[in-house]
């Protein structure tokens, strides 16, 4: 148990639907991230949030969008998805963004896009 | 750009075998240097961390020693258990910027 519950564990969706994943962090921390792992690649960066501000986009498509409404909450909206969206999405936090922070990550969501 | 290379896997070992896992990175200022480790079906944990050069990380029996000169950050245990199979992740940090490695996965036999 890292302090950093995601919801739901697995989804399936469709190319045409709208899903929401949650992520919640319990250590007080101020930064929040979202990554994407695929098989036989690198962990993605998505999103960065620093206070509840959006500090980092890296060239994400628009179908996905992220919320931050608290320091405790991130959320990952989905909508008309493709295939190759298929991943684990994790969710991360810490203290702050800084060069020595160590990362807390959840279980991630398994995501299979039909 | 800052990258991150570890040797690819699997790797297979049997119990009480030694174990390295290289990572070397590249970086234009002085990074911090992390290993986290997934175990199946969970996140990313951290395993251990070097913040400057030739500091010494560790953490379950695992090391791993920031070699500025080589510019690596290699992953050492000296006898493995089959509770160590897993995926193993290098990273760098360097000011808002963190880089993962590709990660290694280790499966230990009894």
């Amino acid at each position: 148990e890292t302090g950093v519950t995601q919801t739901p564990r697995h989804l399936v969706m469709g190319m045409t639907n709208k899903k929401s994943l949650k992520c919640e962090q319990h250590l007080g921390h101020n930064a929040m991230y979202w990554y994407k792992q695929s098989a036989k690649k690198p962990l993605e960066l998505m999103f960065v949030y620093n206070f509840k501000e959006q500090t980092e986009n890296n060239s994400v498509p628009s179908r996905f969008s992220p919320e931050c409404p608290n320091s405790s909450h991130l959320f990952l909206h989905l909508h008309t998805l493709q295939p190759e969206d298929s991943a684990l999405y994790l969710c991360a936090s810490s203290q702050d963004r800084g060069g020595e922070e160590t990362q807390y990550f959840g279980p991630g969501t398994r995501l299979l896009v039909l | 750009g800052d990258s991150v290379t570890q040797m690819e896997g699997p790797v297979t070992l049997s119990e009480e075998a030694f174990l390295t896992i290289n990572c070397t990175y590249t970086a234009t200022g002085y990074p911090s240097l992390f290993w986290y480790v997934q175990y199946p079906g969970e996140g990313l944990q951290l395993l251990l961390k070097a913040t400057k050069a030739d500091d010494k990380g560790s953490n379950k029996g695992f090391e791993a020693t920031y070699r500025k000169e080589t510019t690596s950050f290699h992953l050492e245990k000296g006898s493995v258990q089959v509770s160590d199979s897993a995926v193993y992740f290098c990273a760098l940090s360097e000011g808002f910027k963190t880089i993962f490695g590709a990660g290694t996965r280790l499966f230990v036999k009894a």
